[in-house]
C-alpha cells in the first residue's frame, strides 16, 4: 500500500560503516524489485534491481536481498559515504496488459551519514 | 547529458488558476509517466502513456489531465489547483522494447506551490 505519513524513518550511520535499509512489499506477482535513491530536490535515481526469481544481487558497494517468503527486500550499502545521504525507496514492478509496466513505491527511508 | 527534462523546476500558481507542467525526453522511450510526490512521501503514479495510449490511475482526480503530442513531450495540466495539489511532480520514461523495460528514468521534478 501507499506510504502515508509525515515523517520518514531515518537511519543514522557513521561514515565507513555499513547501512541496511529494509522494505516490505505487497504483491507476490511483482516481477522485478528496484531500489531508488533520491537526493534533496532531485528525482529518484536507479541504484540496483533484482528479479523475482533471485534472492541476492550485488552491485558496486550495494547488495539487494529478496525474501519472497515474507515479502521483504533489503538494501545493504558497504562503507557508507557522505554522498550516500539521501532518501531510499524500494519499488515493485508489475506488467500491465497492453500498457507497459507500473512501479509501486514503498515508503522511503532517510539515510544520514555522520562524519 | 540531460535525458528527462522538466520545466519549469519551480512553479507558483494561484488557487484555481490552471497550470501546465512540461516534460521532454531525449531517450526516445515509448512510455512516459507522471507522478505526484508530497513531502516525505513516496512518488504516487497519476497516469502514464504507452505510446499514444493514455492510462489513468483509478484514484487520480479529474482535475489532473495529460497530453502527449509526440514521443518526446508530455504535459501535465492541473485545471483548478487546490492547496492540496502542492507537491513535487515527477516525470519518468521507460522503453518497453528492452530487457530492462521495468527501469524508469526520472526527471528532476517540478515543485509546485499553490498560493
Amino acid at each position: 500500500g501507499e506510504s502515508v505519513g509525515l515523517h520518514l524513518p531515518t537511519l543514522s550511520v557513521q561514515e565507513g560503516d555499513n547501512s541496511i535499509i529494509n522494505c516490505a512489499y505487497s504483491n507476490s506477482a511483482s516481477d522485478y524489485f528496484i531500489w531508488y535513491k533520491q537526493e534533496s530536490g532531485k528525482g529518484p535515481q536507479f541504484i540496483i534491481d533484482i528479479r523475482s526469481n533471485m534472492d541476492k544481487r550485488q552491485g558496486q558497494r550495494v547488495t539487494v536481498l529478496l525474501n519472497k517468503t515474507v515479502k521483504h527486500l533489503s538494501l545493504q550499502i558497504a562503507a557508507t559515504q557522505p554522498g550516500d545521504s539521501a532518501v531510499y525507496f524500494c519499488a515493485e514492478n508489475n506488467r500491465i496488459k497492453a500498457a507497459g509496466n507500473k512501479l509501486t513505491f514503498g515508503g522511503g527511508t532517510r539515510v544520514l551519514v555522520k562524519p | 547529458d540531460a535525458m528527462v527534462i522538466q520545466n519549469p523546476r519551480y512553479q507558483v500558481t494561484q488557487f484555481g488558476k490552471p497550470v501546465t507542467l512540461s516534460c521532454s525526453q531525449t531517450l526516445n522511450h515509448n512510455v512516459m509517466y507522471w507522478y505526484q510526490q508530497k513531502s516525505s512521501q513516496a512518488p504516487k503514479l497519476l497516469f502514464h502513456y504507452y505510446d499514444k495510449d493514455f492510462n489513468n490511475e483509478a484514484d487520480t482526480p479529474d482535475n489532473f489531465q495529460s497530453r502527449r503530442p509526440n514521443t518526446s513531450f508530455c504535459f501535465l495540466d492541473i485545471r483548478s489547483p487546490g492547496l492540496g495539489d502542492a507537491a513535487m511532480y515527477l516525470c519518468a520514461t521507460s522503453s518497453f522494447f528492452t530487457d530492462r523495460s521495468y527501469e524508469q528514468y526520472f526527471g528532476p521534478g517540478t515543485r509546485l506551490t499553490v498560493t
